[in-house]
């Protein structure tokens, strides 16, 4: 356990469903992010927040929608996705977004868009 | 050019041997550097850090450092079957990114 949870592990939506993806972090740290992992591609970083505030978004599509509510938590929330969105959802956590920022990951979820 | 290089293998050893794992990175800042390993359907592991030139040895994995040269490898002596996964090598660049590369996949053969 690297005490980082993500909830749920493993969700199967529609196109026209809502849906959201919560991680929670117990490290103390103050920086979070999003990553989406697809079948043999690499990491994509999705989103940065560091003290709640959102400091990076890599062009990710409005139909992925972040929320911050505080240090320990991190949310994605999902709209109208598409079938090329089914991908690992990796949560992560650092001390901060500056020095030597190691991450350590969540378990993921794993999203399948049918 | 990609900005964080791996050769995407499979690479695969017998058991007892040394694995060696190899990345290039394009910014010339760049400080940090990290190994991560992800097993199969698992999120990535953190194994290793480095961020002055040379070698950093921790337990059977040694991360070794040239900044001049802009590659970095990991090291796994005595190889096992346990050591079969995806070592993800990450870079945090002078522009305070963190970018991961595509991964090699490892392969210890018993």
């Amino acid at each position: 356990e690297t005490g980082v949870t993500q909830t749920p592990r493993h969700l199967v939506m529609g196109m026209t469903n809502k849906k959201s993806l919560k991680c929670e972090q117990h490290l103390g740290h103050n920086a979070m992010y999003w990553y989406k992992q697809s079948a043999k591609k690499p990491l994509e970083l999705m989103f940065v927040y560091n003290f709640k505030e959102q400091t990076e978004n890599n062009s990710v599509p409005s139909r992925f929608s972040p929320e911050c509510p505080n240090s320990s938590h991190l949310f994605l929330h999902l709209h109208t996705l598409q079938p090329e969105d089914s991908a690992l959802y990796l949560c992560a956590s650092s001390q901060n977004t500056g020095g030597a920022y190691e991450q350590y990951f969540g378990p993921g979820t794993r999203l399948t868009v049918t | 050019q990609k900005e964080v290089e791996q050769n995407s293998g499979p690479l695969s050893v017998p058991e007892g041997a040394i694995a060696s794992l190899n990345c290039t990175y394009s910014d010339r800042g760049s400080q940090s550097f990290f190994w991560y390993r992800q097993y199969s359907g698992k999120s990535p592991e953190l194994i290793m850090s480095i961020y002055s030139n040379g070698d950093k040895e921790d337990g059977r994995f040694t991360a070794q450092l040239n900044k001049a040269s802009q590659y970095v490898s990991l090291l796994i002596r005595d190889s096992q079957p346990s050591d079969s996964a995806t070592y993800l090598c990450a870079v945090k660049t002078s522009y305070d990114k963190v970018i991961f590369g595509p991964g090699t996949s490892l392969s210890v053969i018993p």
